[in-house]
């Protein structure tokens, strides 16, 4: 079956770093989505991985490594307004996304 | 007005009410989505259009049935909806059909079925 796993809820301090981890299995692999959802918000674009590596914009990245079906997204100098839930998607082959549940991200000053 | 829009953004309805939920999008996409979302729960797809015409029915059941008259609107008509449906529902689109663009969301109806 299509799964994606990722922490339920994480906490960091302003100003500091945080990794978010994700891990995939789908059937055919077509690219790796983050997403950032503040409560009673859309989900907004963040970043899309289809090769591996680092993909760095701004404060944000995200890593991909498809031998192992793992990503992270990773948020350094962490403001107040990051705090929202961060949800990873893979792309099968059908170019259907495979959601996972999200990552409350709670940012403490 | 840009990006996506949804009408109405909050609404309850009950069990044997029929109401409409309304996605528009500005952003001259060829394909939309609807998604339900449930607390603590991944994305469910609902349907997808591609140019207008449905290409994926993700075993929804009878009672939610979309419409879309043009590459631009899309509609999710309910019925006799059970309380399980309460959630938010989430329309998007995408540049081009069975792609990797980006999908863009709507910012969702609330829906609380009494």
């Amino acid at each position: 079956g299509q799964n994606i796993d990722q922490p339920t809820e994480m906490t960091a301090t302003e100003g500091a770093i945080v990794q978010i981890n994700c891990t995939y299995q789908t059937s055919g692999f077509n690219g790796l989505f983050w997403y950032q959802q503040h409560a009673g918000e859309a989900p907004t674009f963040l970043s899309y991985n289809v090769l591996d590596g680092l993909e760095e914009k701004g404060r944000f990245s995200s890593f991909l490594s498809r031998s192992k079906g793992y990503s992270y997204l990773l948020l350094k100098e962490l403001q107040m307004k990051d705090s929202a839930s961060y949800l990873c998607a893979g792309m099968d082959s059908n170019y259907q996304l495979i959601w996972g549940a999200g990552t409350k991200l709670i940012i403490k000053p | 007005e840009t990006g996506v829009t949804q009408t109405p953004r909050h609404l309850v309805m009950g069990m044997t009410n029929k109401k409409s939920l309304k996605c528009e999008q500005h952003l001259g996409h060829n394909a939309m989505y609807w998604y339900k979302q449930s607390a603590k729960k991944p994305l469910e797809l609902m349907f997808v259009y591609n140019f207008k015409e449905q290409t994926e029915n993700n075993s929804v059941p009878s009672r939610f049935s979309p419409e879309c008259p043009n590459s631009s609107h899309l509609f999710l008509h309910l019925h006799t909806l059970q309380p399980e449906d309460s959630a938010l529902y989430l329309c998007a689109s995408s540049q081009e059909p069975s792609s990797s663009y980006e999908q863009y969301f709507g910012p969702g109806t609330r829906l609380t079925v009494t």
